[in-house]
């Protein structure tokens, strides 16, 4: 697995407002889809594993898509409240399970 | 139940020393990761075993670094002999794959910080 980007690398949202990031990746190979937050001095904890293309899972305000025919993921946060400010990372994994990810979208929640 | 237990937390070492980290997954889980985290490359792949068999060690970064996985309830990764460079915060993470087409999320310890002076 090569290339996984993320954009944007940094992101400052206001508190209650909606806010979405993107992450890339090859989709040869694929077998799934992985977000992680990562709060400071803490450890990266899961939030969604996807598999399937057009899959869609949603965790309280927070969801995600996946489209692997073009090898891109979206995640959404609405309503951003402070304690969303976090590191917020993707992983694909491959038919191997081979898991590497992106460097991350920085969500800095504004009060 | 215990979450991955890495030790040691913190590590400080002068350069040519040897460093070993240790790594205790979650028990029942078959796949380990090792990840190394910097400010300039992000959370990069090392290492990682299914079934304590190393699967792929392309990220292993030079023949200093070595790992190994002697059962399903521990592994190590040593570095000999350290570098400056080597200074980052050593990730161990588990998972459960099993057989047929569920995907294990990962679990990870909470990392050792190596500074190597």
């Amino acid at each position: 697995i090569l290339n996984v980007e993320q954009s944007p690398q940094s992101l400052h949202v206001q508190e209650g407002d909606s806010t979405n990031f993107t992450c890339s990746f090859p989709s040869s190979n694929f077998y799934a889809l992985h977000w992680y937050r990562w709060e400071t001095a803490k450890s990266p904890e899961a939030l969604f594993v996807m598999t399937l293309n057009g899959d869609e899972k949603k965790k309280g305000r927070i969801s995600a898509t996946l489209n692997t025919k073009e090898g891109y993921s979206y995640l959404y946060i609405k309503g951003s409240q402070p304690e969303d400010s976090a590191t917020y990372l993707c992983a694909p994994q491959n038919r191997d399970d081979k898991i590497i990810f992106g460097k991350g979208t920085r969500l800095h929640i504004l009060p | 139940d215990a979450g991955v237990i890495q030790s040691p937390r913190h590590e400080v070492t002068e350069m040519g020393q040897e460093v070993t980290l240790r790594c205790k997954p979650i028990s029942g889980h078959d796949y380990l990761f090792w990840y190394r985290q910097t400010m300039m490359r992000g959370l990069e792949l090392l290492i990682y075993f299914n079934n304590n068999v190393p699967i792929d060690d392309s990220g292993m970064p030079e023949d200093r670094f070595s790992a190994k996985m002697p059962n399903a309830s521990f592994s190590t990764l040593k570095i000999q002999p350290s570098e400056p460079r080597d200074s980052a915060v050593y990730f161990c993470a588990s998972s459960l794959r099993g057989a047929g087409a569920y995907t294990g999320e990962l679990f990870f310890g909470e990392g050792s910080r190596l500074t190597v002076l």
